[in-house]
């Protein structure tokens, strides 16, 4: 069946440093793809969205970018700070009639001070 | 309120009980959403509401769980004879309308089924 999933489960990197978190996806007809970010006992907060006739679309401090050719998606934090650790989860709304939104299993990211 | 609010924050059950979650939309949001999140996983979609249209149900994992959403506003997630495999987050989430990709989302249940 259709799946969102992620290359790395988690991640730890230097305050200061960038951050890369990948994820797979299967549904070519997706719309739109978009990343979240769930900080500890919270629910998931929206990120970014990226369309999928685009490859690169930037926002504060992150940037999305798009490979439909194999399937890829990543979201690029600038300058990550201790504040940026959270789970993040990419997900896809669904193209066609139905668009629900589908997450990912989520990537653990902790920056070190 | 101004966010999307869930009730119980909590709930301790016993095998066998059924249980209602609550949730309380953002006012005007057409879009209504329950996922299911398990510890360290990620969110598993139970149930979508749009409007008027009949939902999708496709990720409710049996015929135990059920979901209402009366006047397009407030859902009610009803799980019947609860199994400790029912315990997890139960979040819910809504956004303006079916074509937007921001969902807001509550705190959710932290549900525990002894």
């Amino acid at each position: 069946g259709e799946s969102v999933g992620l290359h790395l489960p988690t991640l730890s990197v230097q305050e200061g440093d960038n951050s890369i978190i990948n994820c797979a996806y299967s549904n070519s007809a997706s719309d739109y793809f978009i990343w979240y970010k769930q900080e500890s006992g919270k629910g998931p907060q929206f990120i970014i969205d990226i369309r999928s006739n685009m490859d690169k679309r930037q926002g504060q401090r992150v940037t999305v970018l798009l490979n439909k050719t194999v399937k890829h998606l990543s979201l690029q934090i600038a300058a990550t700070q201790p504040g940026d650790s959270a789970v993040y989860f990419c997900a896809e709304n669904s193209g066609g009639s139905n668009y629900k939104l589908t997450f990912g299993k989520g990537t653990l990211l902790t920056v070190n001070p | 309120g101004a966010g999307v609010s869930q009730s119980p924050s909590n709930k301790v059950t016993e095998k066998g009980k059924d249980v209602e979650l609550r949730c309380d939309p953002i006012s005007g949001h057409t879009a209504l959403y329950w996922y299911r999140q398990s510890l360290g996983q990620g969110l598993e979609f139970l149930i979508y509401f749009q409007g008027n249209s009949a939902p999708d149900k496709s990720g409710l994992p049996s015929d135990r769980f059920s979901a209402e959403r009366t006047g397009g506003s407030v859902s009610t997630l009803t799980i019947q004879r609860t199994q400790q495999e029912d315990s997890a987050v139960y979040l819910c989430a809504s956004s303006p309308g079916p074509r937007s990709t921001e969902a807001f989302f509550g705190q959710g249940t932290r549900l525990t089924v002894v």
